[in-house]
């Protein structure tokens, strides 16, 4: 069964800094990758995907996250975070051809001024 | 607007009593799911409907948890002899059917508090 790990259920940052919240996943068979935020009192909502193709992916709001298929990993990355960021980051999984997905724990994104 | 709607937004009930949750998503969608998001956790699916039928049930925690979708639309969530375990936040999502690969579009949810 396919699983997530996120590393880190709370992750604080500078405003400015870089941002990494950490994403492994467990497939014999590598599955589609998803991150959605989730902002206070609203729907998640889709930040970037990987499919196919191009295995760095680009998403909204300056996001990016790169596959990587020798680790299992699928990490979430912000050059400059903004106090707009301060967010829940969940990391999900689709098995290939299953329409569903599974996800992990969550990370707490905190911009610190 | 144009997004997953779901009702009520809150619900307190107490212990054994039976409760509804609705779920509007967005028009030409014809893939519906269900998950719970327990508190400090992330989302946990529950069941997957495409159009009218139930395409993937095997979250559902046991027989008291039912979910339909009768006309391919708008489905509804009924859990039977509520318990205290089953508070939490139920999670309407839709999407077009995509394979596993396209976005899902979430509602803002129903807080279930079950006393």
């Amino acid at each position: 069964a396919q699983s997530v790990t996120q590393l880190g259920s709370h992750v604080s940052v500078s405003e400015g800094a870089l941002v990494l919240l950490r994403c492994n996943y467990s497939s014999s068979v590598p599955p589609y990758l998803f991150w959605y935020v989730q902002y206070p009192n609203q729907g998640l909502q889709l930040l970037l995907k990987y499919t196919t193709g191009a295995t760095l992916v680009k998403g909204i709001n300056g996001f990016e996250a790169e596959f990587k298929k020798s680790e299992t990993s699928f990490h979430l990355t912000k050059p400059s975070a903004h106090m707009s960021d301060a967010a829940e980051y969940f990391c999900a999984v689709s098995p290939q051809g299953a329409q569903k997905l599974v996800f992990g724990q969550g990370t707490r994104l905190t911009i610190n001024p | 607007g144009a997004g997953v709607s779901q009702t009520p937004s809150n619900k307190v009930t107490e212990k054994g009593k039976y409760v509804e949750l609705r779920c509007d998503p967005i028009s030409g969608h014809t893939a519906l799911y269900w998950y719970r998001q327990s508190l400090g956790q992330g989302p946990e699916f529950l069941i997957y409907f495409q159009g009218t039928g139930a395409a993937d049930d095997s979250g559902l925690p046991n027989d008291r948890f039912f979910a339909v979708r009768p006309e391919g639309s708008v489905s509804t969530l009924k859990i039977q002899r509520t318990e205290r375990g089953d508070s939490a936040v139920y999670l309407c999502a839709s999407s077009l059917f995509t394979g596993g690969a396209g976005e899902l579009f979430f509602g803002e949810g129903s807080r279930l508090t079950v006393l």
